[in-house]
Parts: structure tokens; sequence; C-alpha cells
């Protein structure tokens, strides 16, 4: 079946630092990749998505790109904020098949 | 454009006991979608709803779980005989659309506890 797997654990860093949160999936057709965010005490917000191999999705300085040689989609920050702490989940549709499946999410604690 | 609502936020009940919960998707969103999320995991699907057909449902969907859209507008959500088990954070997501690639955007969540 189709599924997602993360970096296991919290990632803590300092303002200013790049962030990367490692995913990669198996999928049984062609899939759509999604990172979603949950900030304290909200609900899951789409963060940015790619649809097909090679493309790059960003949103608020944040990066990923859809490698298929890999099954990778890894998402990237150049420099953290304070705000930028939450849970990142990478998720994943394929055709045929409308349902997410998540990873487990990373918690990110940005220090100042 | 209001978002996705989900009622109640909160829900205490005791195990054996009924919940209902509600979803109101977004306006003229086509599809809805039930998840589950437990302490430190991601989402899992339960069920998913195209108009007022529920076309997807989970092996997680026990048989005490029951969804429906009526007319394809809002949603409920009931578990029967609540346990323990059942303890999460329920999400609703809605898009608009027919394909895979589509957006789905979540609610809040109701967050049940069974005592």
């Amino acid at each position: 079946g189709d599924s997602v797997t993360q970096m296991e654990g919290p990632v803590t860093l300092s303002e200013e630092a790049f962030l990367t949160i490692n995913c990669t999936y198996t999928a049984t057709g062609y899939p759509s990749l999604f990172w979603y965010v949950q900030y304290p005490g909200e609900g899951l917000q789409l963060l940015l998505k790619a649809t097909k191999a090679d493309d790059k999705g960003s949103n608020k300085g944040f990066e990923a790109t859809y490698r298929k040689e890999t099954t990778s989609f890894h998402l990237e920050k150049g420099s953290v904020q304070v705000s930028d702490s939450a849970v990142y989940f990478c998720a994943l549709t394929t055709y045929g098949n409308n349902r997410l499946a998540f990873g487990k999410g990373n918690q990110v604690v940005v220090i100042p | 454009d209001t978002g996705v609502s989900q009622n109640p936020r909160h829900k205490i009940t005791k195990r054996g006991q009924n919940v209902t919960f509600r979803c109101d998707p977004i306006s003229e969103h086509n599809r809805l979608y039930w998840y589950r999320q437990t302490l430190g995991q991601g989402p899992e699907f339960l069920t998913y709803f195209q108009n007022e057909a529920q076309l997807e449902k989970s092996r997680l969907l026990s048989d005490r779980f029951s969804a429906e859209r009526p007319k394809g507008s809002f949603s409920t959500l009931e578990i029967q005989r609540t346990e323990q088990g059942d303890s999460a954070m329920y999400l609703c997501a809605s898009s608009f659309g027919a394909g895979y690639t589509d957006t789905q955007y979540f609610g809040p969540g109701t967050r049940l506890t069974v005592l």
C-alpha cells in the first residue's frame, strides 16, 4: 500500500538556522505529494504540494522537490523563525485513491 | 469562505455511550473526508464522500462507526458503544474537484475522550 516515512524524533534548532525534514514514500501508483503544518492549537494547513516529478513546491520560504528517482520529498527552509515552531506532516495521494496517507509528523521547535 | 468547521470541539463520554460529530465543509466543496489522529501519529483515513455518496471506507471503520452526508452538504460521524480505544482527534476535510491532486482543507477537529 501507500506509505510515507518521516525522520524520527523532534527537531530543535536556533532561529535563523537551516531546516531539513526528510520524507520518503512508497506508492502503488503515481503520487501527488504534500506537506501539511499544524501550529499549536490549530488545524492542519497545507504548506505546499507537488503533483509531478521534478516539481518544486514552495510557500512561506519553505521548499520541497518531488524526486521520483529517490522517492523523496524533503522539506527545507533556509532561515527558520520562532513562528515556524509546529508539527510538519508529509503526505501523499495516488491516482484513483483520494485518501491522504500521512507520515508520523515531526515536531519542530525553534529557539530564539 | 469560512473554512471547514467541526462541532463539538471537545467531547468527553463514558464507555458504551454513543457520540455524534458534525462537519460543515467549505461551501461548494463536493468531497468530504474523515480522518482520525492519535497522539504522536499522523492522521489516518476513515471514509470519504463525493457529494452524498460514501465512496470509500477504511478497514479502520468498524461496524460501530457510521457516517452520513445527506444532501451532499454537512456530514455526521457517529460512534456507537464507544470504547477507550476510540479516544482520538477526529478530523474532517473537504476538497473541490475530481482529481487526486486536489488540496484537502482540514477543520480544527473534534477531540474525543472516552472514560
